[in-house]
């Protein structure tokens, strides 16, 4: 259960498109498509921002999308806006009942 | 509008026990797998453990097996973390969060529950 690797930051200016990676093993990433990515601001709660690799929840913007090939998974966030600075967070299953977690990648909008 | 809160954090010394609760309302609780996931201040979130809707499949973070337990009573919609031989690295803010039934995604989290383990 090692935690899935993420960028510490990346960074972007308004308008700009970012992309953050995820990368794990066969035993998580690589094997499930039960990817999600979370968004957390300062002194806030974790909110799901994708799951199933692609899929938005209601609500979330259209300029947030997701991808996954082999054992790494990405987020990718088109038309950056000043709300969008926050920490983004993988999470994947990794069967028998059991989720990890990547290390948290910090967006700044520029 | 679902709520999921949290309480029983506080301060606790090294080898001692903590139980965590989290209240859920607004939503049918049954049908929702739950779990924990911790975060240390400043640092990244950590899933600890989960338990599916009927408490049939249970699964810990190998940093907490053998010595957190997870239950849930789904005639009082309520989730629990029993924490034991506590350890400083234990300290951290502790999330409620909710799995939909067949899906593997966290879909609300609750505010957390701050626990600090130190003598």
């Amino acid at each position: 259960q090692s935690a899935l690797t993420q960028p510490r930051s990346v960074s972007g200016s308004p308008g700009q498109s970012v992309t953050i990676s995820c990368t794990g093993t066969s035993s998580d990433v690589g094997g499930y498509n039960f990817i999600s990515w979370h968004q957390q601001h300062p002194g806030k709660a974790p909110k799901l921002m994708i799951h199933d690799v692609n899929k938005r929840p209601s609500g979330v913007p259209d300029r947030f999308s997701g991808s996954k090939s082999g054992n790494t998974a990405s987020l990718t966030i088109s038309g950056l806006q000043a709300e969008d600075e926050a920490d983004y967070y993988c999470c994947s299953y990794a069967g028998t009942y059991t989720w990890v977690f990547g290390g948290g990648t910090k967006l700044t909008v520029l | 509008e679902a709520q999921l809160v949290e309480s029983g954090g506080g301060l606790v010394q090294p080898g001692r026990s903590l139980r965590l609760s989290c209240a859920a309302s607004g939503f049918n609780f049954d049908d929702y797998g739950m779990h924990w996931v911790r975060q240390v201040p400043g640092k990244g979130l950590e899933w600890v453990s989960g338990i599916n809707w009927n408490s049939a499949s249970v699964g810990y973070a190998d940093s907490v097996k053998g010595r957190f337990t997870i239950s849930r009573d789904n005639t009082k919609n309520s989730l629990y973390l029993q924490m034991s031989s506590l350890r400083p690295e234990d300290t951290a803010l502790y999330f409620c969060t909710r799995t939909p039934f067949g899906d593997y995604l966290f879909d609300y989290w609750g505010q957390g529950t701050l626990v600090s383990v130190s003598s």
